[in-house]
C-alpha cells in the first residue's frame, strides 16, 4: 500500500537558521511527491512537487525538497527560516496506479522562533 | 478569481441530522476530492470524483455521501450514520498533477 510518514510532530528552529522537515514514503513504482503548507483554519497551499527529473526541486517561498530514491525520502528544506514560515506542513504521495488518490502524512508543525 | 469555494465556514449538526457541505470550483478541473482533517491524523480521503456523474469511495466513506451532477460542484453530505462527525473538512480539485484546496468547513456537533 502507498503511504507517507512524517516522523516529527513538531520542529523548532531559530529564525535565520536552516530548516528541514522530514518525509519518507512507501510506493510501488516511481512516486509523485508533494509538499503542502497549512496556516490556521485555512486550506492547504501547494509548495512543490516531484514527478521526474532533477532530484532537487525548488518551490514557493524559498522552499526546496530533495528526492532520494535509495532512502525513499523527500525532505523539505529552506536555507534561512522566517517567523512567518511557522505553520503545519504536509507531505503527500499520489497513487500512480490509476486511481489518482493523494495520500497525506500526519503533518509536521514548524515553529520558527524569533 | 479562480479557485475552490467551500461553504459554510462553520456548521453545527444536531443529533440524527444530515448536513451538506458545499464545494464549488471554477478552475474547470475534472477531478474533485473530499478530505477530513482531525488533529494529529493528517488528511483522510472520504470520496473522490474523476469526472461528472462518477465518484469513488476513499478510505473513510462510511457515514458520508456525495453527488457529482455538475463539473463545478461536489457536495458532501454527512449523514446521521457518521457518529463522530466533528472535524475540519477540505475539498480539493486536481489540475497540473496537484491538488488545489478550498478554505475548509469546520463541522461541530451540538
Amino acid at each position: 500500500a502507498q503511504s507517507v510518514a512524517q516522523p516529527e510532530d513538531q520542529v523548532n528552529v531559530a529564525e535565520g537558521n536552516p530548516l528541514t522537515v522530514k518525509c519518507t514514503y512507501s510506493v510501488s513504482g516511481n512516486p509523485y511527491l508533494f509538499w503542502y503548507v497549512q496556516y490556521p483554519n485555512r486550506g492547504l497551499q501547494f509548495l512543490l512537487k516531484y514527478i521526474t527529473g532533477d532530484n532537487l526541486v525548488k518551490g514557493s517561498y524559498g522552499f526546496e525538497a530533495e528526492f532520494n530514491k535509495s532512502q525513499t525520502s523527500f525532505h523539505l528544506k529552506k536555507p534561512s527560516a522566517l517567523v512567518s514560515d511557522s505553520a503545519l506542513y504536509f507531505c503527500a504521495v499520489r497513487d500512480i496506479r490509476g486511481t489518482y488518490k493523494y495520500i497525506f502524512g500526519t503533518g509536521t508543525r514548524l515553529k520558527v522562533l524569533a | 478569481d479562480g479557485g475552490i469555494t467551500q461553504s459554510p465556514k462553520y456548521l453545527f449538526r444536531k443529533e440524527g441530522q444530515n448536513v451538506t457541505l458545499s464545494c464549488e470550483q471554477n478552475l474547470n478541473h475534472d477531478a474533485m476530492y473530499w478530505y477530513r482533517q482531525d488533529p494529529g491524523q493528517g488528511l483522510r480521503l472520504i470520496y473522490y470524483s474523476q469526472i461528472v456523474n462518477d465518484f469513488q469511495k476513499g478510505d473513510i466513506a462510511e457515514g458520508y455521501s456525495v453527488s457529482r451532477e455538475k463539473k463545478e460542484s461536489f457536495p458532501l453530505t454527512v449523514t446521521s450514520a457518521q457518529k463522530n462527525p466533528t472535524a475540519f473538512y477540505l475539498c480539493a480539485s486536481r489540475g497540473s498533477e496537484k491538488l488545489f484546496f478550498g478554505s475548509g468547513t469546520q463541522l461541530s456537533v451540538l
